[in-house]
């Protein structure tokens, strides 16, 4: 079964404190990693999309990277501003329209 | 150039009442997406439309829910009888082409009493 798992579920950081987040999949021929940003009560925001591994997009404190397993979100020095849920998905083979959205980690960054 | 617009933004409807959801894509796209976010669960899709066409309905509830993008006009999720396992919030997404990165509304939030 085509599935995606975000870890952690939530993490608390202080402000400045850089980490990663991770999110792995299991989809028979990916077709693409796609990452929002959800605010409460918003929808979620596109952030990036990464095809094959290896590939890295950056955006301010914000880098994603693939492998053929999983991506990771690395937050470099982040802002209270970056609080948010984050969100991997993947397009399933048969349709690729469809997404298949992991659970989402939901970041707190601490001034 | 707007992004997707959804209306109503909150949505309050009785036990046995009708709810319609309506999605405006953002312009120039073509394709629209449902999904439903249940409270403390992730994103899960609905249905995929292009322009009078329903593409794919695999993750929509067969019994009281239908969807349409008329030629003119919004998507429109139409929910009829409604029940209380029917509040959450629906997001409308919407894409240029199919395959390529969705760009979502800002959600409408059901409350069914």
């Amino acid at each position: 079964e085509d599935q995606v798992t975000q870890s952690p579920e939530a993490l608390r950081l202080q402000e400045g404190e850089s980490s990663s987040l991770n999110c792995s999949y299991t989809v028979s021929g990916l077709r693409g990693l796609f990452w929002y940003r959800q605010d409460p009560g918003k929808g979620p925001e596109f952030l990036f999309t990464l095809y094959s591994a290896g590939e890295e997009k950056e955006k301010e404190r914000l880098k994603a990277t693939l492998t053929k397993k999983e991506s990771f979100l690395h937050i470099t020095a982040p802002k209270p501003e970056d609080s948010a849920t984050y969100l991997c998905a993947v397009p399933l083979i048969q349709g690729a329209q469809k997404l298949v959205f992991g659970q989402g980690t939901r970041l707190t960054i601490n001034p | 150039n707007a992004g997707v617009m959804q209306n109503p933004r909150h949505l309050v409807r009785r036990r046995g009442q009708e709810a319609r959801l309506r999605c405006s894509p953002m312009k120039g796209h073509s394709h629209v997406y449902w999904y439903r976010q249940l409270p403390e669960e992730g994103l899960k899709f609905m249905v995929y439309l292009q322009k009078e066409n329903i593409i794919d309905e695999s993750g929509m509830p067969k019994e009281r829910f239908s969807a349409e993008f008329p030629k003119e006009g919004p998507s429109i999720l139409r929910i009829q009888q409604v029940v209380r396992g029917d509040s959450a919030a629906y997001f409308c997404a919407s894409s240029p082409t199919g395959g390529q990165e969705q760009f979502f509304g800002p959600g409408t939030r059901l409350t069914v009493l």
